[in-house]
């Protein structure tokens, strides 16, 4: 079956890093993303990755590595703004996007 | 600015009774639309994917009797809950690819949390 795996919650001070992980399993692969999405609101596009490496956008990086199954979203000098959820969704062979249940992001002062 | 506008944003409405909810992409066309609901804490379901001037398919379990999908220009889609009850409750999403965007990114509507009574 088809899988994707991500943490539910993590806990990181306004400021610092946080990594925020997610492997999958699917039948084919057609690309990665990461959206965030705040409660009550639609998701909103971050990154997406379909070659190996690093894709830096200001504050937000995304790294892939398909050999491994398995993507980070990196974020920067943490704002309280970036509490959310985000998610990880992966487009298979035939362009169907499974999503990953979301990691929600706290952020402490 | 958003590129696709989705609209009610918020509906109440009594059991029994049918909802619609408008999905328009803005100055783009959209080749395809997808309708997703979304559970409290969960994660994002795909209900169907709609290709303009075809009907939509829809994803195993999805009543296709119940949400009637219509999408019928390039530039909009519609989802129809017919006969609502309390357990269609849920905030219902939809989103567009659009001709020429070739990363395949998807564009999401700001969602329509529906409440049935």
């Amino acid at each position: 079956g088809q899988n994707i795996d991500q943490p539910t919650e993590m806990t990181a001070t306004e400021g610092a890093i946080v990594q925020i992980n997610c492997t999958y399993q699917t039948s084919g692969f057609n690309g990665l993303f990461w959206y965030q999405q705040h409660a009550g609101e639609a998701p909103t596009f971050l990154s997406y990755n379909v070659l190996d490496g690093l894709e830096e956008k200001g504050r937000f990086s995304s790294f892939l590595s398909r050999s491994k199954g398995y993507s980070y979203l990196l974020l920067k000098e943490l704002q309280m703004k970036d509490s959310a959820s985000y998610l990880c969704a992966v487009m298979d062979s035939n362009y169907q996007l499974i999503w990953g249940a979301g990691t929600k992001l706290i952020i402490k002062p | 600015g958003a590129v696709v506008s989705q609209h009610p944003s918020r509906v109440i409405c009594k059991s029994g009774t049918s909802v619609k909810i408008e999905c328009r992409s803005l100055d783009f066309q959209a080749t395809t639309m997808f309708w997703y609901r979304q559970f409290p804490k969960q994660s994002l379901m795909l209900m169907a994917t709609s290709n303009e001037g075809s009907k939509a398919t829809y994803e195993q379990g999805v009543e296709k009797d119940k949400f009637l999908i219509n999408h019928a220009s390039l530039t909009l889609s519609t989802l129809t809950v017919t006969s609502a009850h309390p357990e269609d409750s849920s905030f219902y999403i939809c989103s567009a690819r659009f001709r020429g965007r070739d990363t395949g990114e998807l564009f999401f509507g700001e969602g329509s949390r529906l409440t049935v009574l």
